[in-house]
């Protein structure tokens, strides 16, 4: 079955800074990508997604890449906020709308 | 429009219990999922219903259980409490394939 699996438990970039989360994959048939972002006490919330058939995708302040040759998206967040403090999960839907998840990595924003 | 909500946001039971947790989809979802997190597994998928039907069921033993009514709410169901189900259960709803919207969770400690 599917695994994802996150290269960095925790991340501690400064304000203003830009920070990179990884995220690897086992399923070279995957086509669809989803970051989610924790934030504590609450659900996961969708960042950004991408399709296979693009190595890009950006949207606010936020760049997700694909690179299928090594199966691995990276979630590029420029010019990190102290409210971007939270846990990003990488995602992979399988079957229907079952979400396979990474391990998570938190990121921690110093003022 | 409102999120989704899932009641009780906290709860404590005792092992060789059994609990009911629900979740109130957005309004005009049809489809709900559930997943558990916990700090050692992170998140992992339970089932999936749409229009009343399960369709899709993740790797649970039988002790865990879910419905969905005519208008879209969801309960699931854990009978015979383990300490090891102690977890924050994730309700998610979508329109149908797409994008999921989660809700705060239900945390449950089982003592």
């Amino acid at each position: 079955g599917e695994s994802v699996g996150l290269h960095l438990p925790t991340l501690s970039v400064q304000e203003g800074d830009n920070s990179i989360i990884n995220c690897a994959y086992s399923n070279s048939a995957s086509d669809y990508f989803i970051w989610y972002k924790q934030e504590s006490g609450k659900g996961p919330q969708f960042i950004i997604d991408i399709r296979s058939n693009m190595d890009k995708r950006q949207g606010q302040r936020v760049t997700v890449l694909l690179n299928k040759t090594v199966k691995h998206l990276s979630l590029q967040i420029a010019a990190t906020q102290p409210g971007d403090s939270a846990v990003y999960f990488c995602a992979v839907p399988n079957a229907g709308n079952m979400l396979t998840f990474g391990g998570g990595t938190r990121l921690m924003v110093k003022p | 429009k409102a999120g989704v909500t899932q009641t009780p946001r906290y709860l404590i039971k005792t092992r060789g219990q059994q609990v009911t947790l629900s979740c109130s989809p957005i309004s005009g979802h049809r489809s709900v999922s559930w997943y558990q997190q916990t700090p050692g597994q992170g998140l992992q998928f339970l089932f999936e219903y749409f229009s009343e039907t399960q369709r899709n069921k993740g790797n649970f033993p039988g002790r865990f259980s879910g419905r969905q009514f005519s208008n879209s709410r969801s309960e699931m169901n854990v009978s015979t409490l383990e300490l090891g189900d102690s977890a924050l259960y994730l309700c998610a709803s979508s329109l149908g394939m797409d994008e999921q919207y989660f809700g705060p969770g239900t945390r449950l400690t089982v003592t």
